[in-house]
């Protein structure tokens, strides 16, 4: 997980309220993902950004939001149009996207409970 | 379309016994492939990766992986398990000239004394 942080570990949401999740990393890596984790069902990309101010949907975008305003950051936010938000939201990292060889490296996770 | 196949839900051995989690793939060209960890509530930790070269790679923590092109598999092994190895295991797997990382559903690795 070193050199990839996410925040906050758990959070809680009520139905109907948007909320940002917070990812940053001091890798130095063009690349940033955003992944859904949710039981027997594997990774799945939410949005990925390759440079600053460019970013594109995944295989799940609906109901999800990102930015790409800083190298170091990506935040994800879960709007109310996601219809099924609870599961856990992985961010991840590489140093060039364009390269295929290239390996992901994964932050800790957040665990995000709609109430 | 790329896919990867994880055909066992759940894997049982005994500590000091050798262990294999199984992947298929399904890629056109040839494919990049990756093993990563995930222990409970955390994320995934990369393990080892195949590009091209020999068709046995080695990892991190002991594990190594081998990469048979006719039977489109890259099975994860290591010669003796430790309980500590218990946790859930991840196949992935991208073409060539791709961007985009396609992950199998997982496999639960569990060490018993």
């Amino acid at each position: 997980d070193g050199g990839i942080t996410q925040s906050p570990k758990y959070l809680f949401r009520k139905e109907g309220q948007n909320v940002t999740l917070s990812c940053e990393q001091n890798l130095n890596h063009d690349a940033m993902y955003w992944y859904r984790q949710d039981p027997g069902q594997g990774l799945r990309l939410i949005y990925y950004s390759q440079i600053v101010n460019d970013f594109q949907k995944g295989d799940i975008a609906e109901g999800y939001s990102v930015s790409r305003e800083k190298k170091e950051s990506f935040p994800l936010t879960v709007t109310s149009a996601q219809k099924n938000p609870t599961a856990f939201y992985l961010c991840a990292s590489s140093s060039m996207m364009r390269s295929s060889t290239d390996t992901q490296y994964f932050g800790p996770g957040t665990r995000l409970t709609v109430l | 379309a790329q896919s990867v196949a994880q055909p066992e839900d759940q894997v049982k051995v005994a500590e000091g016994n050798p262990l294999t989690v199984k992947c298929t793939y399904s890629v056109s060209g040839n494919p990049y492939l990756f093993w990563y960890v995930q222990y409970p509530n955390r994320g995934l930790q990369f393990l080892l990766k195949y590009i091209t070269g020999d068709n046995l790679v080695k990892g991190s923590y002991g594990f190594e992986a081998e990469f048979n092109k006719s039977q489109t598999s890259f099975h994860l092994k290591k010669p003796s398990a430790l309980v500590s190895d218990s946790a859930l295991y991840f196949c992935a797997v991208r073409p060539m000239g791709g961007n985009k990382l396609t992950f199998g559903t997982g496999t639960q690795l569990k060490v018993e004394l």
